[in-house]
């Protein structure tokens, strides 16, 4: 059974400072993976998707890595700033036909200025 | 890009009544959407997959005859939840994918905050 692991749990930086968010899954055999922004009380804001065959993707101040025979994907945030706290949710796609992501249980990240 | 609308954002109800929550693709066709649940504090879990034209797929531990679902067309899903109680107090999110654009991530709803009193 897959498992999507975070580390670590919750996170506190001051503004302008560089930081690598974790994860982990289990098993290797997914189709891509997914890095999701929450702020509280709302929904999910899709970050960067990775396909299983790349093994980075960039946007911005955002750069995540995947490197799936390890089962271990990171986000890279430059630069935090105030407007980055939020929790940070990785999911990856299993590679059975239909299914759902499966989350890690985030990153709960706060940035002071 | 893909956009997925949920409705309502918010509610409040009293213990014993039942509540309806829309998930609507708003410009894509999604045959398959997933209702997710996340309680405090915690991740979302995947509570069952809804499929356009049949029945939904439950995970274990989530009971289908309290968390009714149905996917009558390829833009909505709605998610009842019945005799509603305390301890059902979550928020609730569903996402889709549109299946043409194979390279296309999921895409979540706004959620709703269910508040059972």
């Amino acid at each position: 059974k897959q498992e999507v692991t975070q580390i670590p749990a919750a996170l506190s930086v001051p503004e302008g400072e560089n930081l690598v968010l974790n994860c982990s899954f289990t098993d290797s055999a997914i189709y891509n993976l997914q890095w999701f922004r929450q702020d509280p009380g709302k929904g999910l804001t899709s970050l960067l998707l990775i396909q299983s065959s790349q093994r980075e993707q960039t946007s911005g101040r955002l750069n995540a890595s995947l490197d799936k025979s390890s089962g271990r994907s990171t986000l890279y945030i430059a630069a935090s700033q105030p407007g980055d706290s939020a929790t940070y949710l990785c999911a990856v796609r299993p590679k059975q036909a239909g299914t759902a992501l499966i989350f890690g249980k985030g990153t709960t990240l706060s940035v002071s200025s | 890009g893909a956009v997925v609308s949920q409705h309502p954002s918010w509610v409040i109800c009293k213990s014993g009544t039942s509540v309806k929550i829309e998930c609507r693709s708003l410009d894509f066709q999604a045959t398959t959407m997933f209702w997710y649940r996340q309680f405090p504090k915690q991740s979302l879990m995947l509570m069952a997959t809804s499929n356009e034209g049949s029945k939904a797929t439950y995970e274990q531990g989530v009971e289908k005859d309290k968390f009714l679902i149905n996917h009558a067309s390829l833009t909505l899903s709605t998610l009842t939840v019945t005799s509603a109680h305390p301890e059902d107090s979550s928020f609730y999110i569903c996402s889709a994918r549109d299946w043409q654009q194979n390279n296309y991530g999921y895409t979540f709803g706004s959620g709703t905050r269910l508040t059972v009193v």
